[in-house]
């Protein structure tokens, strides 16, 4: 059972567009991370936020944003798409600073057309 | 820079054989070290982690993995597979020094179970 809600579960967006992608974490979970898992590949490290301010990012560019808010919820926003950011994105919060506790959301699946 | 690698993308077995999963870690500094699994249109969950301490590692559902620093290795094994058991199975791997490090995933292996 997961602790961790994102939505939507399914996207289709075209090349060029914008997108926001959310995600819910549990009560006291004031870490959250955000992974790109292409078809096939492991995730991998967009960005995390504790508290609020972005303290550790990826090999992504800029026009991959986020916010995270107060009431433990957080959003990841990609402005121009490109086909190849079709991919499953995950969001995992965790209580505090460390990277072993995380708990994983089941997703969104983003395509780009 | 660290970097996690698993050797096999595939590993068919049949019902009831034992499997191992491998995993290689490459870290100049010390490393927690995890494995999740992810089922079909799921996230990921969390099977088993080594932080310190005792160098084995078991789950609830019948896995064990064994950290051995000198070989950087952190293999997934389980003496007797079940159908439920198939998933695709991620090592990871995040440096023990940082508060706000990235996990670093290996590319994944696919675990499918024969009848």
């Amino acid at each position: 059972e997961t602790g961790v809600t994102q939505s939507p579960t399914h996207l289709i967006k075209t090349r060029g567009q914008q997108v926001t992608l959310r995600c819910s974490s549990q009560s006291g979970h004031n870490t959250v991370s955000w992974y790109q898992q292409a078809l096939g590949q492991g995730p991998q490290f967009i960005f995390q936020y504790y508290r609020e301010e972005e303290n550790g990012r990826g090999n992504f560019p800029p026009r991959f944003s986020g916010l995270q808010f107060p009431n433990y919820s957080s959003e990841l926003n990609v402005n121009a798409l490109e086909l190849d950011d079709s991919a499953l994105y995950l969001c995992a919060s965790s209580p505090g600073h460390e990277n072993y506790g995380y708990t994983f959301g089941s997703g969104t699946r983003l395509t780009v057309v | 820079a660290q970097s996690v690698t698993q050797l096999d993308s595939q590993v068919p077995v049949f019902e009831e054989a034992p499997v191992e999963l491998r995993c290689n870690y490459s870290s100049s500094v010390s490393v927690y070290l995890f494995w999740y699994v992810q089922y079909p249109n799921q996230g990921l969950q969390l099977l088993l982690k080594y932080l310190s301490g005792s160098t084995l590692v078991e789950s609830i559902n019948g896995f064990e993995a064994e950290f051995n620093k000198s070989q950087t290795s952190f293999h997934l094994r389980k003496p007797s597979v079940h159908i439920s058991d198939t998933a695709e199975y991620f090592c990871a791997a995040v440096p023990g020094y940082s508060s706000a490090s990235k996990i670093i995933f290996g590319s994944g292996t696919r675990l499918s179970i024969r009848p």
